[in-house]
């Protein structure tokens, strides 16, 4: 299984405000995918946004953005106008041949 | 489109009785379908995966099993439960990969689980 590390527990952003979610993950692999999921209370995974690693740009998707840094294999989530229904858990999820998720990172955004 | 049905929603059993859950997905053919596990608060545990028919490999020894008796069906089951088998089970499914595409997972709404 891969290592990926999401160092924020949990996160607060006020109404309006944008917010960056933290992804790390280890892999010597060159290709491969990285994708972001939502979990609202309500339990189901939501698919947010998806990056290849040999995409030159950063991907986005309305409001969400991946400030991916190859490199550094960072893929942070950048998630702009934070609105009262993004409060959710995020987890992000390296893809080679599997799917593996990290801990999440609960947000909460304040009106 | 492509649906993914997973049952039940919710199921109470107690310690040392049998679990079968059943996921199915429908408009795709030859999907790679999963088995994930969340205990409350934590990420999620990959616990088996399919890429056919008769196809299973296992993440996490433990007494759970996994059987795909069609190709878009996808059975976990136990013969005895434990307490630590409580929690939320995840079937998903993704397209398989072709060349360097990646198809997202596609989850079904759940399985809250709890041994008493």
């Amino acid at each position: 299984a891969q290592k990926i590390t999401q160092t924020q527990p949990g996160m607060f952003v006020q109404e309006k405000e944008a917010v960056t979610l933290d992804c790390t993950y280890d892999t010597s692999d060159p290709s491969y995918g990285l994708f972001w999921y939502k979990q609202p209370s309500s339990g189901e995974m939501i698919f947010l946004i998806y990056q290849g690693s040999y995409d030159q740009q950063n991907a986005t998707e309305g409001r969400y953005s991946l400030n991916f840094q190859k490199a550094r294999k960072s893929a942070n989530l950048v998630i702009s106008a934070s609105q009262l229904g993004d409060s959710a858990m995020y987890f992000c999820a390296p893809y080679r041949n599997q799917f593996y998720f990290g801990t999440g990172t609960s947000l909460t955004v304040i009106p | 489109s492509q649906t993914i049905h997973q049952w039940p929603a919710t199921l109470v059993q107690p310690v040392g009785s049998p679990l079968s859950l059943e996921c199915t997905v429908e408009g795709t053919s030859n999907p790679n379908l999963y088995w994930y596990r969340q205990a409350a608060g934590r990420g999620l545990q990959l616990l088996f995966y399919s890429v056919g028919i008769g196809q299973i490999s296992s993440e996490v020894p433990q007494n759970l099993s996994a059987s795909r008796p069609q190709d878009r069906q996808f059975i976990l089951s136990s013969k005895k439960l434990l307490l630590s088998d409580s929690g939320f089970y995840l079937c998903a499914w993704s397209a398989a990969r072709t060349g360097r595409n990646n198809s997202p997972l596609h989850f079904g709404n759940g399985t809250r689980l709890t041994v008493t």
